[in-house]
């Protein structure tokens, strides 16, 4: 099976920044992707890293150590749109997607 | 007009009742999925289809059934549906030439059933 663990809640005022964890036990890897969910929303694609590293897309980064089964999202400059759930999510040998349950950031002004 | 459309986006019904879920997509592509989305559990893969004759359970299909009627329309059935499938059911689609497993998500469609 997969495990695919991630905080359930953060808060962070605005401006600030927020790093979201992930960690992942999986029957194989093919890749990490990032999603973006607004409240009632469909998921929305944020980055996928396959080798290890940092990718940076504007205000948003995302790390992966495949050694260590382990990424983050980080969010810099934060705006109250970016208020939203966040789903880590694993790409297994037949590229099927396992999600974790996500973690709920929370902008305060 | 959304890639990946969902028929009927909200729906309410009772125990028992049979209920279908339709997606389609105009992105072309092969792949096609269908999760469901629980507060606290995250998205669960329920049947995911990689072709037209292809037809594959995920981690939760007991209870579900699926049809691909062709490339771009998968639709998810409930024989006879219970409370505890209450839940906002995603159909999700991903290209296989991409080599990624990126999903692309429809918009999703809200159950309740009582």
């Amino acid at each position: 099976g997969q495990n695919i663990d991630q905080p359930t809640e953060m808060t962070a005022t605005e401006g600030a920044i927020v790093q979201i964890n992930c960690t992942y036990q999986t029957s194989g890897f093919n890749g990490l992707f990032w999603y973006q969910q607004h409240a009632g929303e469909a998921p929305t694609f944020l980055s996928y890293n396959v080798l290890d590293g940092l990718e940076e897309k504007g205000r948003f980064s995302s790390f992966l150590s495949r050694s260590k089964g382990y990424s983050y999202l980080l969010l810099k400059e934060l705006q109250m749109k970016d208020s939203a759930s966040y789903l880590c999510a694993v790409a297994t040998n037949d590229y099927k997607l396992s999600f974790g349950a996500g973690t709920t950031v929370t902008v305060r002004a | 007009d959304a890639d990946v459309t969902q028929t009927p986006r909200n729906r309410i019904t009772k125990t028992g009742k049979r209920i279908m879920l339709e997606c389609s997509q105009t992105k072309g592509h092969d792949r096609m999925y269908w999760y469901r989305q629980d507060p606290g559990l995250g998205l669960r893969l329920i049947y995911y289809s990689f072709d037209v004759k292809d037809i594959n359970k995920g981690e939760i299909s007991d209870g579900y059934s699926v049809s691909r009627q062709a490339q771009a329309k998968f639709s998810l059935s409930l024989e006879s549906a219970i409370p505890n499938q209450t839940a906002l059911y995603f159909c999700a689609t991903s290209d296989t030439g991409a080599n990624t497993g990126e999903l692309f998500f429809g918009e999703g469609s809200r159950l309740t059933v009582l």
